[in-house]
């Protein structure tokens, strides 16, 4: 089966610029996170939706960051302004289960962004 | 606050040698700890994971430890080979939410 895409794979902007992550999750997949890896430290879960609805944004910075999985299927992230500290890996996940742990995730390979 | 601690930040092992990693959780609520691999430009892969109703969880070279009352686990890896270089992350959830909390991670290192 296809994995979990993510486009771009790089991206960088200067702060207070805006940047969009894209994500497509195995078919099928009815849960999606977006987790933010900064350098040295491990995933920090932003955001999870169950199809098209939120399950947990409780660690979302809402004042500059937003997402959206419009149709239960592929979801944007979005950073506007973007601040120096948003440098980081953006990591999108998928799974077929929201309720079992042990059905895990499946990772993309990320977007890297640099914010200068 | 840090959900999971994790240790060492990096770790040098020679070829053959045992790579050990240890990971400390408080929220007792926790009850599904898996242990992920993450190589250079690629997301983090489920490597093995372990339930607290048994001490320990061996697949090929791999091993978790698990001490509940003590609240930690540690991934033992044996044989270590340099194709195991790469950065391991543990995690832990509650067994009914597929949503995990990650520890900082360990960058192992197996020379040749």
């Amino acid at each position: 089966e296809a994995g979990v895409a993510q486009s771009p794979r790089y991206k960088i902007i200067e702060k207070r610029q805006s940047v969009a992550f894209w994500c497509n999750p195995i078919s099928g997949h009815a849960t999606l996170y977006w987790y933010q890896q900064i350098l040295g430290q491990g995933p920090k879960l932003l955001i999870q939706f169950q199809n098209n609805g939120v399950v947990d944004d409780s660690q979302l910075p809402k004042d500059r960051f937003s997402a959206e999985r419009l149709k239960g299927v592929d979801s944007t992230l979005k950073i506007q302004p973007a601040k120096l500290e948003d440098s980081a890996v953006y990591l999108c996940a998928s799974s077929s289960r929201a309720d079992r742990a042990d059905y895990g995730y499946t990772f993309g390979s990320g977007t890297r962004l640099t914010v200068v | 606050q840090q959900q999971v601690k994790q240790s060492p930040q990096s770790l040098i092992v020679q070829k053959g040698g045992i790579s050990i990693i240890n990971c400390a959780y408080e929220n007792t609520a926790f009850d599904y700890f898996p242990w992920y691999q993450q190589f250079p430009g690629k997301g983090p892969a489920l490597l093995i994971a372990i339930r607290p109703d048994v001490s320990e969880k061996k697949e090929g070279r791999f091993t978790i430890s698990f001490n509940k009352s003590a609240k930690q686990f540690s991934l033992h890896i044996m044989d270590s080979q340099p194709g195991d270089s790469a950065t391991y992350f543990c995690a832990a959830s509650r067994y009914n939410f597929n949503k995990f909390y990650f520890g900082s991670g360990t960058k192992l290192n197996v020379k040749p």
